[in-house]
Formats: C-alpha cells, sequence, structure tokens
C-alpha cells in the first residue's frame, strides 16, 4: 500500500502562512491526496483534495508536485483555530479505504 | 443543523456489558462509515455502508455489529464490552461509495467518547 510520511509537528506563528508537507512516493496514476484536519476532541474535517493539478479553496491550497510524489498544503495566513492535526491521505480506489497516518500537528502561536 | 450527529458523546460502561452507539446524517448521503480513535490518535476505519449494504468490514471482531435501518442511520452495536475497546468512535458519510472506486469527501461525526472500566 502507497504510505505518506509527514512531519510530526511543525510551529507557526499567526497571520503567516504555514506549509505542511507530505511525501507519497508510491502513488500511483488514479490515485487522489487529500488532506483532512482534526481540531481537539472533534471528528476530521475535510480540507481539499487533488489529482495532478493544483487546488485551491476558500480553506487552503494544495500544491502536488509534478511527480505526484510530494505535496504541500498552504494554509495562507493561519490563525489560532487553525491549531490542529493534519492528515495528508492517498486514496487507493482497490481497496475502496481511507487511510489515516499519524498526521501533523500544527501549533499555531500568537 | 448537525450534518452528521451521534449519541451519545460520552459512554461510560462495565466491561461484559452490551451498548449502542447511533449515529444519524442529515445530507442524503449514500454511505455511511464508523471509524476508531484509540488512544495513541491513530484513526481506523471499521465498516462502511452503501444504501444499507455492508461494503467495508475491516476485521472487526464480531462483537461489533453495524446495523444500518436505512440509508440515513448507521448504529453500532458491541456486545461484551473489554477494555480494549476504549477508544474515540466517530460516524462520517459520503455521498459516493469508495469502495467503488469513486473518490468523495467524508463527513464527520463529533465523536463518542466510550470508557470501558
Amino acid at each position: 500500500d502507497a504510505k505518506t510520511t509527514q512531519p510530526t509537528s511543525m510551529d507557526c506563528a499567526e497571520g503567516r502562512a504555514a506549509n505542511l508537507p507530505c511525501n507519497h512516493s508510491t502513488i500511483s496514476g488514479n490515485e487522489y491526496v487529500y488532506w483532512y484536519r482534526q481540531i481537539h476532541s472533534q471528528g476530521p474535517q475535510y480540507i481539499i483534495h487533488g489529482l495532478k493539478n493544483n487546488e485551491t479553496n476558500e480553506m487552503a491550497s494544495l500544491i502536488i508536485t509534478e511527480d505526484r510524489k510530494s505535496s504541500t498544503l498552504i494554509l495562507p495566513h493561519a490563525t489560532l483555530r487553525d491549531t490542529a492535526v493534519y492528515y495528508c491521505i492517498v486514496f487507493y480506489n482497490q481497496g475502496g479505504k481511507l487511510i489515516f497516518g499519524q498526521g501533523t500537528e500544527l501549533s499555531v502561536k500568537p | 443543523d448537525t450534518a452528521v450527529s451521534q449519541t451519545p458523546k460520552y459512554l461510560v460502561t462495565q466491561m461484559g456489558n452490551d451498548k449502542s452507539i447511533k449515529c444519524e446524517q442529515n445530507l442524503g448521503h449514500d454511505t455511511m462509515y464508523w471509524y476508531k480513535q484509540d488512544s495513541k490518535k491513530f484513526l481506523k476505519i471499521m465498516f462502511s455502508y452503501n444504501n444499507k449494504e455492508l461494503i467495508i468490514n475491516e476485521t472487526v471482531p464480531n462483537r461489533f455489529s453495524p446495523k444500518s435501518p436505512d440509508k440515513a442511520h448507521l448504529n453500532l452495536h458491541i456486545n461484551s464490552l473489554e477494555l480494549g475497546d476504549s477508544a474515540v468512535y466517530f460516524c462520517a458519510s459520503s455521498r459516493l461509495s469508495l469502495a467503488g472506486g469513486s473518490t468523495d469527501t467524508q463527513y464527520f461525526g463529533p465523536g463518542t467518547r466510550l470508557t470501558v472500566l
């Protein structure tokens, strides 16, 4: 199974951009990259997903490298409420399962 | 209006008891899921139902029995509770079926914290 690798934790200053990296070097051509986050004691929340092209929505931007082996989630102006665990997930359409890794614990500091 | 709701939010019970957790979604989705998040915070899928039909069963002990009376509800019944069942259980739903090879956003409920004493 393809796996994702993320840093365990990151800090970001409030108001600055938070760039969260993810490696998925064994991703196959028709597998999507999804990002979810989990704020303490809440259910996971969908952020964004993409296949090949960069994507942007009201929450974040997703940059996927041309070889698709890594991606970066960008929160353009991080706020204290963005403090959460961020999960990068590769969707395996053969198995039909979203598999959550350990994620990156992002702390946004004043 | 809450999109995916779960009851109860907290559940404390003794070993050996039988308990149920209820989940309802008002999004009109066809697929619902149960996930377990253990003390180490790993989030793992347990079951998935599409239009009341089981499509994913992740080698969960048969003490766990999901039941879907209709596509808006997916309840989780647990028999003979064990200490290791203590975790937070999340329900989720999506418009399409992941097991069918398509992709879709999953919407999660607030979780049920189960503590087995």
